[in-house]
C-alpha cells in the first residue's frame, strides 16, 4: 500500500532563510514522487518529481528534494526563501491503478 | 489552449437546484480525474477515469454524478448537494503508465463551489 505523511501542517520562515518541508512515504513498488504547490484558489502545480535516476531533484522556482530509499523520505528544500513561497505544498506518491496518494499539506508562511 | 481547463471557477447554487462543471484537456492524456478540497482537510480523490472508463469511484454520494464522454471531456453532474459539498473541485489528468505507477497530474484551477 502506498501512503504520504507530511510532518507539520504548517512552516513559518524568515525571508532569506532555508526552508525545508519533510515528506515521507510507504510504498510497495519503486515510487514515483512528486511535489505540487498550490497557490490561494488555483490548482495544484507541479514543482518537481522524482522517477528513477539522480535522486537530488531539482524544480521550479529554485526547489529541490532528495530522494532517500534507506530514509524513505522526499524532503524539499530552497536555500532561501521568498515571500512568493508562501503557499502549501503537497508530496505525493503514485501508485498502481493510475493513482496518486497525497500528503495533508504543508502550508508556508514567510516572514518578511 | 493549453493544460486542463475548467468552468465555471465559481458557482453558488441553491441544495435544490441541478447543476454540472465542465473539465477539458488538452494534453493528450488517457486518464482524468476529479478531486475534492475542503477548508482543513486533505485533498479527496472522487473519481478515476482510465480511457472513459471508470476505475474508481471513493465511496462518493450519488448526488456527484460524473460523465466521461471522450479522453479530453470529464463533468460532475451535481444535484440536491448540502452545505457540507461547499469545496473547491479540481480536475487533472496524467498519462497511465502499463503496469506500473502513472506519471505527473496536471491539475486544473478548480471550481470554487458554494452551496446555500
Amino acid at each position: 500500500a502506498q501512503s504520504v505523511t507530511q510532518l507539520g501542517s504548517h512552516v513559518s520562515v524568515s525571508e532569506g532563510a532555508l526552508v525545508l518541508l519533510r515528506c515521507n512515504y510507504s510504498s510497495s513498488v519503486p515510487p514515483y514522487l512528486f511535489w505540487y504547490v498550490q497557490y490561494p484558489n488555483q490548482g495544484l502545480q507541479l514543482l518537481l518529481k522524482y522517477t528513477t535516476g539522480a535522486t537530488l531533484v531539482k524544480g521550479i522556482n529554485g526547489f529541490e528534494a532528495e530522494f532517500k530509499k534507506s530514509e524513505t523520505s522526499f524532503h524539499l528544500t530552497k536555500p532561501s526563501a521568498h515571500m512568493s513561497d508562501a503557499a502549501e505544498y503537497f508530496c505525493a506518491v503514485s501508485a498502481v491503478g493510475n493513482q496518486f496518494y497525497f500528503g495533508t499539506g504543508t502550508s508556508l508562511t514567510v516572514i518578511p | 489552449e493549453t493544460g486542463v481547463t475548467q468552468t465555471p471557477r465559481h458557482l453558488v447554487m441553491g441544495m435544490t437546484n441541478k447543476k454540472s462543471l465542465k473539465c477539458e484537456q488538452h494534453l493528450g492524456h488517457n486518464a482524468m480525474y476529479w478531486y475534492k478540497q475542503s477548508a482543513k482537510k486533505p485533498l479527496e480523490l472522487m473519481f478515476v477515469y482510465n480511457f472513459k472508463e471508470q476505475t474508481e469511484n471513493n465511496s462518493v454520494p450519488s448526488r456527484f454524478s460524473p460523465e466521461c464522454p471522450n479522453s479530453s471531456h470529464l463533468f460532475l453532474h451535481l444535484h440536491t448537494l448540502q452545505p457540507e459539498d461547499s469545496a473547491l473541485y479540481l480536475c487533472a489528468s496524467s498519462q497511465p503508465r502499463a503496469g506500473g505507477s502513472t506519471d505527473t497530474q496536471y491539475f486544473g484551477p478548480g471550481t470554487r463551489l458554494t452551496v446555500l
